[in-house]
């Protein structure tokens, strides 16, 4: 099975900051990573897939970078709607998800 | 636009076995490259995967639970259904049913509203 940890597992950080989440594989995934938002009682919304290519309809202030086994999701500048949980996700074998990084306002 | 919705019960007792279905819309499961595929949520914690259900019949599951799930698909209906047996309350989560897309294994694009399991007695 591969693992995948992401760090930190919180971030405090007020609007306007730049804000960057890590997540490591276990083992090499190539580039076959997904990044999703996720609020509240809501299902996880896609941003980012295959580590760097932004979803249609996200904002730019997303991107993605990283291959083999780190990867990270950078937020330029955190918007008041960006506060949420984030999960980064392999999809070279199966299917599995970080533990989830809550962006918190500071 | 593509939708997808969950339904089953709410409530199962330890045991028991579950099924849920998932309805869609804006989509063919019998389009090359098309999945769906199966997420729960534990309260508090991270998703998990499943199970998926591919165009040309193939599926995948979570090896940890792979004795325990069967996923289905009526193409005339847009539906998938998940069953899983012996039914715990560890087993208790949000379950979503999710729009598979992308190459390689593929990346779940279009997520359902989710649908609260409890598992008690």
């Amino acid at each position: 099975d591969i693992q995948m940890t992401q760090s930190p597992s919180t971030l405090s950080a007020s609007v306007g900051d730049r804000v960057a989440i890590t997540c490591r594989a276990s083992q090499s995934i190539n580039n076959w990573l997904a990044w999703y938002q996720q609020k509240p009682g809501k299902a996880p919304k896609l941003l980012m897939y295959k580590a760097s290519t932004l979803e249609s309809g996200v904002p730019s202030r997303f991107s993605g970078s990283g291959s083999g086994t780190e990867f990270t999701l950078t937020i330029s500048s955190l918007q008041p709607d960006d506060f949420a949980t984030y999960y980064c996700q392999q999809y070279s074998s199966y299917w599995t998800f970080g533990q989830g990084t809550k962006v918190e306002i500071k | 636009q593509i939708t997808l919705k969950e339904s089953g019960p709410t409530l199962v007792k330890p045991t028991q076995t579950l099924t849920l279905a998932c309805s869609f819309s804006g989509f063919s499961l019998s389009t090359d490259g098309v999945g769906v595929g199966w997420i729960r949520q534990p309260p508090g914690k991270a998703p998990e995967w499943l199970a998926v259900i591919y165009w040309g019949d193939e599926k995948r599951y979570s090896p940890s639970l792979k004795s325990r799930l069967t996923i289905t698909k009526d193409t005339s209906k847009n539906q998938v259904v998940l069953t899983m047996t012996n039914m715990d309350p560890v087993d208790t989560a949000t379950y979503y049913c999710a729009h598979r897309r992308g190459n390689w294994g593929g990346f779940f694009d279009h997520w359902g509203q989710g649908t609260l399991v409890t598992v008690s007695s």
